[in-house]
């Protein structure tokens, strides 16, 4: 079955950039979207097809996929971007979704 | 606004049915735009696809979860429900309705999620 591998944790200071990486075999080839996840809250959507952005999402949000990787990077990040991400992708009909990364403002 | 809302019992009896419906307000189910799906999360872990359905019934399942689900739809209710038979402990989770647009494979707007406790 396909997976999706992404680091524990990231960390980054306030206004700095901060970029969370999702691992697949071929996963530039395929779709690649990502979810936002506060505590006791539901998933949100902040990219899809790639590098797209929802209406609504902050243009700090942004998202690239080639080879083997997705990333989504978050740029001037503020204390409110702390939270859990999740990638998804799509493959054989199937939805996979990847560990989640927490992410960490200091 | 989409919304999507959850229900269904919070807790079940190890190896019996866990049955949840999602129902869809400001929107048509029966939309050709989108498909719905469910998703869980057991405290404290990752997200994981249980299926999708279409209006039309069509319907796609995680392999791992095959041989336990079935999910349907109901477009006089604009509703769609799942059912996972022969839980244990394990299903305990969050359930999540989702819609996932036809277009591609994310899911936007989620349900606000209905923690299920699988416990004698």
């Amino acid at each position: 079955s396909y997976e999706l591998t992404q680091p524990p944790s990231v960390s980054v200071s306030p206004g700095q950039t901060a970029s969370i990486t999702c691992s697949g075999d071929k996963l530039g080839d395929k779709y690649a979207c990502w979810y936002q996840q506060k505590p006791g809250q539901s998933p949100v959507l902040v990219i899809y097809q790639n590098n797209k952005r929802p209406s609504g999402i902050p243009e700090r949000f942004s998202g690239s996929n080639s080879g083997n990787t997705a990333t989504l990077t978050i740029s001037g990040t503020q204390a409110m971007d702390e939270a859990v991400y999740y990638c998804q992708a799509w493959d054989s009909s199937t939805v996979v979704f990847g560990g989640g990364t927490k992410l960490t403002v200091l | 606004q989409l919304q999507l809302q959850e229900s269904g019992p919070g807790l079940v009896k190890p190896s019996e049915t866990l049955s949840l419906t999602c129902t869809v307000s400001g929107g048509s189910i029966s939309s050709s735009n989108y498909y719905w799906g469910w998703i869980r999360q057991p405290p404290g872990k990752e997200l994981e696809w249980i299926g999708t359905v279409y209006y039309s019934g069509s319907t796609y399942y995680n392999p791992s979860l095959k041989s336990r689900v079935t999910i349907s739809v109901d477009t006089s209710k604009n509703q769609f429900s799942l059912k996972l038979i022969s839980v244990t402990a394990a299903d305990t989770a969050v359930y999540y309705c989702a819609r996932r647009s036809a277009a591609g494979n994310w899911f936007d707007p989620w349900g606000q999620g209905t923690l299920v406790t699988v416990s004698s």
